[in-house]
């Protein structure tokens, strides 16, 4: 049963316009959740990361929204470019459980058309 | 500075082979964490080290696999009697150490993979 779910496999977004990515969880004990973007033949690349304690996190570009009631994030992209174009994995961890390893959704894969 | 290493990039082995991979982790960094990815799919965690003994080990396959990290910075995964279903793309990842509290410590940082195929 998959705890990170990403629903969308693909987005397509004109470049300059904002790109909305979605996760949703199930284990309530998740209380770390972190963005990744991946290339082809690379390992992911970390992105941005909110605590449980927070429902916004802001960085240059990115911004990552967390609804704990509704055990959903996002991750927002604004303005969008061609060098965004990648897949962009959610997961999450419970630390406060003391479990460190890290939950993965599926991913979604985004692609800027220029 | 350098990132996290994994070597070898590509490894193709025989059903029933043992196999060997390595992940050099970001200097000082004492947490390392092994991840495997399969096709389609986001990584899935294997094992997880703090300095040289496996904190937690919950997500090995089964006793074929098996991982170490004797002196707190290089670490090996092991693969006995490898099977088709092993082919996989195993990603190393490291952090400092997690449990010094705060959030963003917990940031893992993955290296490139090691893509294993087994005949």
């Amino acid at each position: 049963d998959q705890q990170v779910k990403q629903n969308s496999p693909s987005l397509s977004v004109q470049e300059g316009r904002i790109s909305i990515l979605n996760c949703d969880y199930t284990n309530s004990m998740f209380d770390y959740f972190l963005w990744y973007k991946k290339y082809p033949a690379e390992g992911p690349t970390f992105l941005i990361s909110i605590s449980s304690i927070k429902d916004k996190n802001e960085d240059g570009r990115f911004t990552v929204f967390l609804n704990k009631s509704a055990k959903h994030l996002s991750l927002h992209i604004v303005p969008s470019q061609p060098g965004d174009s990648a897949v962009y994995f959610c997961a999450a961890s419970a630390q406060g459980a003391g479990s460190y390893q890290l939950t993965f959704g599926k991913g979604t894969k985004l692609s800027v058309i220029p | 500075g350098a990132g996290v290493s994994q070597t070898p990039s590509n490894k193709v082995t025989e059903k029933g082979k043992y196999v060997e991979l390595r992940c050099d982790p970001i200097s000082g960094h004492t947490a390392l964490y092994w991840y495997r990815q399969s096709l389609g799919q986001g990584p899935e965690f294997l094992i997880y080290f703090q300095g040289t003994g496996a904190a937690d080990d919950s997500g090995l396959p089964n006793d074929r696999f098996f991982a170490v990290r004797p002196e707190g910075s290089v670490s090996t995964l092991k693969i006995q009697r490898t099977e088709r279903g092993d082919s996989a793309v195993y990603l190393c990842a490291s952090s400092l150490n997690p449990t010094s509290g705060g959030a963003s410590i917990n940031e893992q940082f993955f290296g490139p993979g090691t893509r294993l195929t087994v005949l």
